[in-house]
């Protein structure tokens, strides 16, 4: 079947630097996206994994390692901004997207 | 304008009642989903659409119908609503198109609805 895995809770503090980890089991996995969203508000879109390694865009970065089946969100200089839910998504061959059920972080001061 | 609209906002609704929402994007996109989210499950996909002609069953579709009138327009029917249809209803556009292999699949939500059945 196909599942997907992170954290539920995540905390930090401004200015520190925060990872959210996501892993997978599916069939014809293409790559990991990540998305967030603030209370009640649309789901936006952060980032695409297709190949291993690190993309870089801004504070945030997304790794991709798809003989572990993993990845993760790093998020840096943390701000109260990013209080939000974080998903990570399976993209497959055929199918739509699936979404994992999301990390809720809270960044204090 | 917003590229994907959604209504209503909010509705409450009685247990047994149909109603209709309505999902308008011009994004000129072929794919349209309709999600589910409920406190702690993350969101689950309802149905979706690669085309007009395309419409598919997510993991939740009892309970639920969906009407693909034009490209641009997806409408998700619940034919006799229940308590546990209460939830926050969003949908989406995806730039992969059709059922192309494309790698890339960037979803754009609409703003949400707002359901209660009460």
């Amino acid at each position: 079947g196909q599942s997907l895995e992170q954290p539920s809770e995540v905390t930090a503090v401004e200015g520190a630097i925060v990872q959210i980890n996501c892993t997978y089991q599916t069939s014809g996995f293409y790559g990991l996206s990540w998305y967030q969203q603030h209370d009640g508000g649309a789901p936006t879109f952060l980032s695409y994994n297709a190949l291993d390694g690190l993309e870089e865009t801004g504070r945030f970065s997304s790794f991709l390692s798809r003989s572990d089946s993993y990845g993760y969100l790093l998020l840096q200089e943390l701000q109260m901004k990013d209080s939000a839910s974080y998903f990570c998504a399976v993209i497959q061959a055929g199918t739509a997207l699936i979404f994992g059920k999301g990390t809720t972080l809270s960044v204090s001061s | 304008d917003a590229d994907v609209t959604q209504t209503p906002r909010n509705r409450i609704t009685k247990t047994g009642k149909r109603i209709m929402l309505e999902c308008s994007q011009t994004k000129g996109h072929d794919r349209m989903y309709w999600y589910r989210q409920d406190p702690g499950l993350g969101l689950r996909l309802i149905y979706y659409s690669f085309d007009v002609k395309d419409i598919n069953k997510g993991e939740i579709s009892d309970g639920y119908s969906v009407s693909r009138q034009a490209q641009a327009k997806f409408s998700l029917s619940l034919e006799s609503a229940i308590p546990n249809q209460t939830a926050l209803y969003f949908c989406a556009t995806s730039d992969r198109p059709g059922r192309s292999t494309f790698s890339t699949d960037t979803q754009y939500f609409g703003p949400g609805t707002r359901l209660t059945v009460l």
